[in-house]
This record gives structure tokens, sequence and C-alpha cells, in this order.
């Protein structure tokens, strides 16, 4: 299986930029399609879809979220982060089966 | 608006059966594949199994293969999954989700104790 490696925590000031990354421990990349996407998990709520193959906004989601990378190295970006935005954030891949990183969960400093 | 409710869930003995449930609506359900998600208590997420459009393709985890089985009535809108020989590490919220997991259910414990 494709292990998703993720940062288990950061700390960021509201109005600041987070950058929240995921290294896949072998390229989950097509050609140029890259098979990572990008999920919000607030707490008590369930899952929601950020980005869709690593840089494609999902319905209804605000463009202060923006995804990039390719290959095995990929980055989710808020900016400016909101209180809103506290949550745990996961990347999962299609290339391979399928499977999630641990989750990253942003604190605010 | 796409809706997921899943049902069925609850406490269950080790071994025993348990069928869960997820009726949709505000979409097509016989145009897209569906899938379960779990996540175990203070856990992260873990995709379980998934069916194709028209149900004759079917995968799964390899820690559940030959226990759970996924099925879709697509006349009822209505995702299945039955699970048999249940383990204590199956205990999680389950989660319906359309697609490639783009839309999610708010998900449905199932605890496997004694």
């Amino acid at each position: 299986d494709i292990v998703l490696t993720q940062s288990p925590v950061l700390a960021v000031s509201l109005g600041q930029r987070a950058t929240i990354s995921c290294r896949a421990s072998q390229s989950v990349s097509i050609s140029s399609i890259n098979l990572m996407h990008w999920y919000q998990q607030k707490p008590g709520q369930q899952p929601k879809l950020l980005i869709y193959r690593a840089s494609n906004l999902a319905s209804g989601i605000p463009a202060r979220f923006s995804g990039s990378g390719s290959g095995t190295d990929f980055t989710l970006t808020i900016d400016p982060v909101q209180a809103d935005d506290i949550a745990a954030y996961y990347c999962q891949q299609s290339r391979e089966s399928l499977t999630f990183g641990s989750g990253t969960k942003l604190e605010i400093k | 608006e796409v809706q997921l409710v899943e049902s069925g869930g609850g406490l269950v003995q080790p071994g025993r059966s348990m069928k869960l449930s997820c009726a949709a609506s505000g979409f097509t359900f016989s145009n897209y594949g569906m899938a379960w998600v779990r996540q175990a208590p203070t856990k992260g997420l873990e995709w379980v199994a998934t069916i194709s459009y028209d149900g004759s393709s079917t995968y799964y985890r390899d820690s559940v293969k030959g226990r759970f089985t996924i099925s879709r009535d697509n006349a009822k809108s209505t995702l299945y999954l039955q699970m048999n020989s249940l383990r204590s590490e199956d205990t999680a919220t389950y989660y319906c989700t359309m697609g490639l997991f783009d839309y999610w259910g708010q998900g449905v414990m199932v605890t496997v104790s004694s």
C-alpha cells in the first residue's frame, strides 16, 4: 500500500498562512494527473472534500484553500487562516488502492 | 442537495453480524460508484469497500475481505454493508460516501464488544 505521511499538528496565527504537507511513499501521479486529494474534518463532523487531483477546488470551497504538488510531495495551503478552519486535514491517494494520511490537526497559536 | 443517511449501527458482540444501510438522495444514485470509509475512535480515516455504479464490481481492503460485503439497490437508492464475523478492531464510525469520497454521510457508530 502507498503510505501517506503528514505532520500531526500545525499551529498558526489567525490571518496567517497555513501550509500542510503530505508525502507519499511512492509517486501518486500518472502522466500529468496527480491522484492526491484533501479533506477537512471539523470536530464531531463528517469529512468534507476540499481539493481533488492535487489542485482543483471542490464545489463551494473558499478560494483561501489551494493545493499543489506532484509525484510524492503535496501541499494544502490555507491563506489567510480563519477561526472556522480549526479542523483535521487528511490527504488521500487514489493511484493504487485508496489510502489516507494520518491527518494534521490545525491549531490556532 | 446531496444527502447520505446511514443507519443500522449499534453494539454487537464479537463474531456476530450487522448490516449498515445508506439512503441516498439529491443525485442520480445509479450513475455513481459508492464507498464505505470508517474511522476508529480518535483515529484517522480508513477506506473499507467500494462498489461500481451498477454493482458489477466491488473492492475491499484486505482486513475485511471475506467478512464484509458491499451491495446496492439502485431502485431504492440505497447502499449496504453486510458485516460478518465482526472483531473488536472493526469498532468505528462508518461513513457512506459518494463517488471518490465527494460527499459523506454523517456516519453511524458500530461498537464490537462483549
